[in-house]
């Protein structure tokens, strides 16, 4: 089946520093891309909407200028925490839509998630 | 606007008992999507099962059933007979007609105790 990837999968970073997460569909060409966080113990949150080309649609109560989104490519878009503060240590998830969109038997694919810690 | 409840917080049962996860949702859309996923302690969203609003047949897959009731927008996930490896946090979850955002609701930890 169809193969999501983020890296890195864990990260530890100072207080101010910037990271960048990646997210890949392996298998497949992904024109939408989305960008989850999830605190501890509670549910997903979208946090804006990745198309290739074209600038994200973030979520409200989202920094688009703290949370950069790239989608350069169909198979691949980045989110980089610029800043990073320890309030925003969280578990941040990427899933994917096939060009296509849904088959019968498809749906939205997730990637395994990075743990943002921020000291 | 869309909405996914999950009224169930934290639940525990004894293994080998059967147990059902409420999920009640909200949506403007005549064409929709309603989703189970399993989330176990490494985080990694596990896909459980994916219906359309026009598929209100329920289904069967192993000891895991589900139950879609479009009159009482309700979408319940059943687990017979379960087992320790059932303990994880389950997510029910919605989506429009499009191939576009998907909305959480807040999830039900379930626990099951040897």
């Amino acid at each position: 089946g169809a193969v999501v990837s983020q890296h890195p999968s864990r990260v530890i970073c100072k207080s101010g520093t910037s990271v960048k997460i990646e997210c890949r569909s392996l298998d497949f060409q992904a024109t939408t891309m989305f960008w989850y966080r999830q605190f501890p113990k509670q549910s997903l949150m979208l946090m804006a909407t990745s198309n290739e080309g074209s600038k994200a649609t973030y979520e409200q109560g989202v920094e688009k200028d703290k949370f950069l989104i790239n989608h350069a490519s169909l198979t691949l878009s980045t989110l980089t925490v610029t800043s990073a503060h320890p309030e925003d240590s969280s578990f941040y998830i990427c899933s994917a839509n096939s060009a296509g969109g849904f088959s019968s038997t498809d749906t939205q694919y997730f990637g395994p998630g990075t743990r943002l810690t921020v000291l | 606007a869309q909405k996914v409840t999950q009224a169930q917080t934290e639940i525990s049962v004894v293994e080998k008992e059967d147990v059902t996860l409420d999920c009640v949702y909200e949506t403007r859309d005549t064409t929709y999507y309603l989703f189970w996923y399993k989330q176990p302690p490494s985080g990694e969203l596990v896909f459980l099962i994916r219906r359309n609003s026009f598929d209100e047949q329920n289904e069967i897959s192993g000891r895991y059933s589900w139950n879609f009731q479009k009159s009482t927008s309700s979408f319940n996930f059943t687990i017979t007979a379960s087992q320790v490896v059932d303990s994880a946090v389950y997510f029910c979850a919605l989506s429009g007609p499009s191939y576009d955002k998907v909305i959480f609701g807040p999830g039900t930890s379930l626990s099951v105790i040897p």
